[in-house]
C-alpha cells in the first residue's frame, strides 16, 4: 500500500527548531518528487518546499534561508528541517507525494499521495 | 506570484443538487489546475489534474472545466459523501504551487 506517514511535529519556542520526518511505504521517496505543504486556519493550504527526483531544491519564499528538505534512500523517509521558526509557521505539516503526467510538450504536476499531517505549534 | 481566488467561499447545497464551483488565476495558467477534496481532520483528496482529467478512483460525477484564468469543478448529483472543502491549485509555476483558498461545501 503506497502510504506516508508524518512524524517530528510539537510545540516549540520562537526561535527554536524542529526536524519533521515524512516516511514513505510502497514507493521510493528517491525515485518521486517530494513534498512539504501546510495548512492554517488563516493562510489555508500553502506550499512549502519540494525535492526533485534529481536531488534540486526549492522552496516558497517565506521558508527560504530558514528551513532545509532532505531524503534518506536508506530509510525511505523525507525531511523537513525547520530553524528560526516564528508564530507564524504555527500549522498542520503534510508530505506529498508528485506525479508528472506528460502530454506533448506540457507537464502536468499534481499531488496524488498525502500523508495525514503533523502539528507544529511554535509559541512561548 | 500567480494568485488563485475560488467563487463562492462556502455554500449549501441538498443532496442531488449540481454544484459548481469556480477558480481563478490571477494570470493564464493554460490547463495547469488541479482540485482537491479535503474533509475535516483528514488530508486533502487529488480529484482533478489537468483542469479536467478524472484522478483514478474518484467518482465521474465530478467534473472540471476551464483554460487560461477561468476554471470550474462540477458535481452533478451531490452525494453525502461530498460535503467537504474543495481547493483549486496551479501548477502553471511549478515548482511554486499555489492553492486557493477554498469553497465549503455544507448540507443545506
Amino acid at each position: 500500500e503506497v502510504q506516508l506517514v508524518e512524524s517530528g511535529g510539537g510545540l516549540v519556542q520562537p526561535g527554536g527548531s524542529l526536524r519533521l520526518s515524512c516516511a514513505a511505504s510502497g514507493f521510493s521517496v528517491s525515485s518521486n518528487y517530494m513534498n512539504w505543504v501546510r495548512q492554517t486556519p488563516g493562510k489555508g493550504l500553502e506550499w512549502v518546499s519540494v525535492i526533485y527526483r534529481d536531488g534540486s531544491t526549492y522552496y516558497a519564499e517565506s521558508e527560504k534561508g530558514r528551513f532545509s528538505i532532505s531524503r534518506d534512500k536508506s530509510k525511505n523517509t523525507l525531511y523537513l528541517q525547520m530553524n528560526s521558526l516564528r508564530a507564524e509557521d504555527t500549522a498542520v505539516y503534510y508530505c506529498a507525494r508528485s506525479l508528472v503526467v506528460v502530454r506533448g510538450p506540457d507537464y502536468y504536476y499534481y499531488m496524488d499521495v498525502w500523508g495525514k499531517g503533523t502539528t507544529v505549534t511554535v509559541s512561548s | 506570484d500567480i494568485q488563485m481566488t475560488q467563487a463562492p467561499s462556502s455554500l449549501s447545497a441538498s443532496v442531488g443538487d449540481r454544484v459548481t464551483i469556480t477558480c481563478r488565476a490571477s494570470q493564464s495558467i493554460s490547463n495547469y489546475l488541479n482540485w482537491y477534496q479535503q474533509k475535516p481532520g483528514k488530508a486533502p483528496k487529488l480529484l482533478i489534474y489537468a483542469a479536467s482529467s478524472l484522478e483514478s478512483g474518484v467518482p465521474s460525477r465530478f467534473s472540471g472545466s476551464g483554460s487560461g484564468t477561468d476554471f470550474t469543478l462540477t458535481i452533478s448529483s451531490l452525494q453525502p459523501e461530498d460535503f467537504a472543502t474543495y481547493y483549486c491549485q496551479q501548477s502553471y509555476s511549478t515548482p511554486l504551487f499555489t492553492f486557493g483558498p477554498g469553497t465549503k461545501v455544507d448540507i443545506k
